[in-house]
């Protein structure tokens, strides 16, 4: 168990919704990672929070927007959702050393039909 | 910009047969390591990191990895594979100034016959 939660664990939706992914860090960790994770892209990084700040973006969409509250819990919106947005969106935290792994939870297996 | 690239997307072994899965890496300023291994629908467990000092890495499971800076590369080896091992296993790098971010290689996809 790598301490980091994420609910829901399947999301099933159409196209043009929106949904909430959400994320609980380990105890202690300040920073949250959001990644995707499909068959042909592989595992891409989307945004970095630290103790609630945005710290780095990277292959995210418009459509997708991220928050990370004072508790630190995370959320990762997506909306108007399409057919290619169907992944593995996984969240993970660490602390604020470079060096230090990053903590994956089990992820939200997102499906739009 | 730092990268990984993970040399073969399949990589299939006889159980008790050594396990090399091979990472190389692409940074300009010194990197930080890691191996991760992912079994069916799960997240990613960490196996073992390189931040700097040994450069032969021991972690979970029976796995090692070696850091050769001359060949930029970071393989993941075991010396005897056992049916639990099939999973797939992602490099990943982490370098200051890289907004902290893991970048992973595309991943390898072990299968362990016996």
């Amino acid at each position: 168990d790598s301490g980091v939660t994420q609910t829901p664990k399947h999301l099933i939706t159409a196209t043009g919704q929106r949904v909430t992914l959400r994320c609980s860090p380990r105890s202690g960790d300040l920073s949250v990672y959001w990644y995707q994770q499909s068959l042909d892209q592989g595992l891409q990084f989307l945004i970095h929070y630290y103790n609630g700040e945005e710290r780095a973006k990277g292959n995210i969409l418009e459509r997708f927007s991220a928050q990370q509250f004072p508790d630190l819990h995370s959320e990762l919106n997506l909306s108007s959702l399409e057919l290619g947005d169907s992944a593995l969106y996984f969240c993970a935290s660490s602390v604020a050393w470079i060096n230090s792994p990053l903590h994956f939870g089990n992820g939200t297996r997102l499906t739009v039909t | 910009a730092q990268s990984v690239t993970q040399l073969g997307s399949h990589v299939s072994v006889s159980e008790g047969a050594l396990v090399l899965l091979r990472c190389n890496y692409s940074s300009s300023v010194p990197p930080y390591l890691f191996w991760y291994v992912q079994y069916p629908n799960q997240g990613l467990q960490l196996l073992l990191k390189y931040t700097t000092g040994a450069t032969l890495v021991k972690g979970i499971n029976g796995f090692e990895a070696e850091f050769k800076k001359s060949e930029t590369s970071f393989h993941l080896t075991k010396p005897s594979a056992h049916m639990s091992d099939a999973a797939e296993y992602f490099c990943a790098v982490r370098t200051q100034g890289g907004s902290e971010k893991l970048v992973f290689g595309k991943g390898t996809k072990l299968t362990v016959n016996p």
